[in-house]
């Protein structure tokens, strides 16, 4: 699977839109990019995936840039909550396969969201 | 979505000694998985067990250090054999469906110190 690079921290004000992003500049045309967070003693916590396209849910938006060499994750209003350790993986697609269902995590980015 | 139950949440064992770590789940899943969390550390993939064959483990770990079951597919246990102060960590259980490119479901985890 492709390796991720992410910035170690960031801050966020609360209320503020949080722009984490992430490089996966190795990354293969069959793999997704996926967004999990872990908040502290937690285990971690799915928060949204994509492939090329720009993705949004309940928790957040996916941004993938055209080449899909990086993306972003927003989260568009953030709360006191969101403070979390976020990590951004590069998951070959589908079923079958040794690597499937592998998630290799990074170290993340520690976001603290601040009043 | 799946819940996951792990048991116990934490444990002080001496050196030498095993522990058994449960892993219930609220319903049926293809794949399940075990990670190891060193302090201050992200997750490291330490196997994959599907019910009804073997568990895969990943380089760096063996199954006599990590005998795992995974008896039907809500339940699966991972033992921490002959523990030294160095497998103090927390160890999750997560879990997917089985379907294509879906989100993983984590336990809340095991924190485990060996003493």
């Amino acid at each position: 699977d492709a390796k991720t690079t992410q910035p170690t921290s960031m801050d966020c004000a609360e209320g503020r839109a949080a722009n984490l992003p992430c490089n996966h500049s190795t990354i293969s045309g069959n793999e997704y990019v996926y967004w999990y967070r872990q908040i502290h003693s937690q285990g971690p916590q799915y928060i949204i995936h994509g492939l090329k396209n720009n993705e949004t849910n309940e928790m957040a938006s996916l941004i993938i840039t055209e080449d899909r060499k990086s993306s972003t994750l927003i989260l568009p209003h953030a709360t006191l909550r969101d403070t979390a350790v976020y990590y951004c993986i590069v998951r070959v697609e589908g079923a079958g396969g040794t690597s499937y269902g592998k998630l290799t995590f990074g170290q993340g980015t520690i976001l603290t969201v601040h009043p | 979505s799946a819940v996951i139950s792990q048991k116990p949440s934490r444990d002080i064992c001496q050196r030498g000694t095993s522990l058994t770590i449960q892993c219930q789940v609220d319903s049926q899943v293809t794949m399940m998985f075990w990670y190891r969390q060193q302090p201050g550390q992200s997750l490291t993939l330490i196997a994959t067990a599907n019910q009804g064959s073997e568990a895969t483990y990943e380089s760096g770990f063996v199954i006599d250090k990590f005998p795992i079951s995974r008896p039907n597919l809500t339940f699966s246990t991972l033992t921490v054999s002959n523990m030294s102060p160095e497998d103090s960590s927390i160890y999750l259980c997560s879990v997917e469906d089985g379907d294509w490119n879906t989100e993983a479901f984590f336990g809340q985890g095991t924190r485990l110190t060996v003493v």
